[in-house]
C-alpha cells in the first residue's frame, strides 16, 4: 500500500477553523488530492498541490511538504454543510500514471 | 446529462445470483476505475482500464470481473454475489493529462448494491 494516514474522525464548532492532516510514504510522489464526500454522494475536487506550500481557495487551504510527506486541509468559518468525509490522495509517476491512491478519510462533523 | 453515469443507482439482489453494474462518460475519457467504499475503508481500486484493450486489477479484484466494451463504457460484473460485497460502488474517469497537473478523477454518483 501507499500508507496514506488521515485521522478518522474529527468534530469542531461552526464560525471555527479546522486543519486536518494527511501523511504519507510512497516513491515516485507526484502530487496530492483533496476531495470532499458527502454520505451516500460521489466525492468531489477540492484541491491540488505538488510543489511545497499553501493553496488558497476561498474558505479552503491546502498545504503541502514533499520533504515530510505531509499535507494539510485548512477549513475556515466552518459551516454546517462542511460535515463530510475528507479524501487524502496521492498520484505516482510511473506506470500507473494518473492512477490515485486514497486515505480511508476523515469524518469531519461540525456542531452548531 | 452527467459527465459520468452509473446504473442502476441503487440494486438489492440475492446471494449467489450474477450482477452487473454498468458505467459509462461522456468525457471522452480514456482511463476509466471501479472502486468499492465500505465504512472506515475508504475507496478501495476493484479494477481499471487505461484504454480499450487494456485491463488491471486493483486491490480487491477476487469475485469481481469486468469488460470495457468500448472507451466510453465500463461494466463491472459480480459472477456469484456475497453478502460481504454489500458497499457502495463508484465508477471513476481521467484521461491521459491525468499524469500532469491538477486532473484528477470524475466521479459517477454511485451505486448502491445490496445482497442479501
Amino acid at each position: 500500500g501507499q500508507n496514506i494516514d488521515q485521522p478518522t474522525e474529527m468534530t469542531a464548532t461552526e464560525g471555527a477553523i479546522v486543519q486536518i492532516n494527511c501523511t504519507y510514504q510512497t516513491s515516485g510522489f507526484n502530487g496530492l488530492f483533496w476531495y470532499q464526500q458527502h454520505a451516500g454522494e460521489a466525492p468531489t475536487f477540492l484541491s491540488y498541490n505538488v510543489l511545497d506550500g499553501l493553496e488558497e481557495k476561498g474558505r479552503f487551504s491546502s498545504f503541502l511538504s514533499r520533504s515530510k510527506g505531509y499535507s494539510y486541509l485548512l477549513l475556515k468559518e466552518l459551516q454546517m454543510k462542511d460535515s463530510a468525509s475528507y479524501l487524502c490522495a496521492v498520484k505516482k509517476r510511473g506506470s500507473t500514471l494518473g492512477r490515485l491512491y486514497f486515505g480511508r478519510g476523515t469524518q469531519l462533523t461540525v456542531w452548531p | 446529462d452527467a459527465d459520468v453515469t452509473q446504473t442502476p443507482r441503487n440494486r438489492i439482489t440475492k446471494t449467489g445470483k450474477r450482477i452487473m453494474l454498468e458505467c459509462s462518460q461522456t468525457k471522452g475519457h480514456d482511463r476509466m476505475y471501479w472502486y468499492r467504499q465500505d465504512p472506515g475503508l475508504g475507496l478501495r481500486l476493484i479494477y481499471y482500464s487505461f484504454d480499450v484493450k487494456d485491463i488491471n486489477k486493483g486491490e480487491i479484484s477476487d469475485g469481481y470481473s469486468v469488460s470495457r466494451q468500448a472507451q466510453a463504457k465500463f461494466s463491472l460484473s459480480l459472477e456469484s454475489a456475497i453478502p460481504n460485497q454489500t458497499a457502495l460502488y463508484f465508477c471513476a474517469t481521467s484521461d491521459f493529462r491525468a499524469a500532469q497537473g491538477d486532473y484528477g478523477y470524475t466521479f459517477g454518483s454511485g451505486t448502491r448494491l445490496t445482497v442479501v
